[in-house]
């Protein structure tokens, strides 16, 4: 069984739309999770970061990360066609910055 | 504006050639890595590096060796190319751990090997 678990899709929404993202876990020790996205022949980005347990807006996002769950989730609200990208989620338990990866979500907005 | 630079976008190569993977950072990152993406498995750790010629085997080294002589630039060895390596090869580099754990990406090689 992987470490991360995530809906590879592809989840395909209308723009204005509500997308809504998610990856499981087992492994207890990790306490740094993070979003990226990644477009197409591109290489990933940053996109949120949550230390722990909680939730962080930025913008049109939201992170949401429940450890008790072993669950984080990603919202994008207002979605746009922009939106359209691969979604990784990535978390970690060291203090390094060594990844463990989801296998990515592919969001695709219609106008 | 930071970046990551990989030396090539796209590598075909033949079976059983030795085949160099560069990567070069401009931010005087410590940490550094090299994953391989494949659809349905996502990033896959091969190799880190903490420091100059540090190296830390990741999840799925088989196959791989690195070398980070110097603190910008890390690379990725494939010994003896096999096409189960075709891939996507993605280097990044993080400053440090802890709260500050964002990692930069390079744009990618995909690797053919035939």
């Amino acid at each position: 069984q992987k470490e991360v678990e995530q809906d590879p899709g592809p989840l395909s929404v209308p723009e204005g739309a509500i997308v809504s993202l998610n990856c499981t876990y087992s492994n207890s020790a990790f306490q740094y999770f993070m979003w990226y996205r990644q477009y197409s022949r591109k290489g990933p980005e940053l996109l949120m970061y949550t230390y722990s347990s909680g939730n962080k807006e930025d913008g049109r996002f939201t992170a949401q990360v429940d450890k008790s769950s072993k669950y984080i989730s990603l919202f994008i609200r207002d979605s746009q066609p922009s939106d359209s990208a691969t979604y990784l989620c990535a978390m970690s338990a060291d203090s390094w910055g060594k990844l463990q990866f989801g296998a990515g979500t592919q969001v695709v907005v219609t106008p | 504006d930071v970046k990551v630079t990989q030396s090539s976008r796209y590598l075909v190569k033949r079976t059983g050639e030795k085949v160099f993977l560069e990567c070069v950072q401009d931010m005087d990152h410590e940490n550094m890595f090299w994953y391989r993406q494949d659809p349905g498995l996502g990033l896959r750790l091969i190799y880190f590096s903490y420091d100059v010629k540090m190296k830390e085997k990741g999840d799925i080294p088989e196959g791989y060796s690195v070398s980070r002589e110097k603190k910008e630039r890390f690379s990725l060895i494939l010994e003896s190319a096999s096409t189960n390596q075709t891939s996507m090869y993605l280097c990044a580099s993080i400053r440090g751990g802890g709260m500050n754990t964002e990692a930069f990406f390079g744009q990618g090689t995909r690797l053919t090997v035939v």
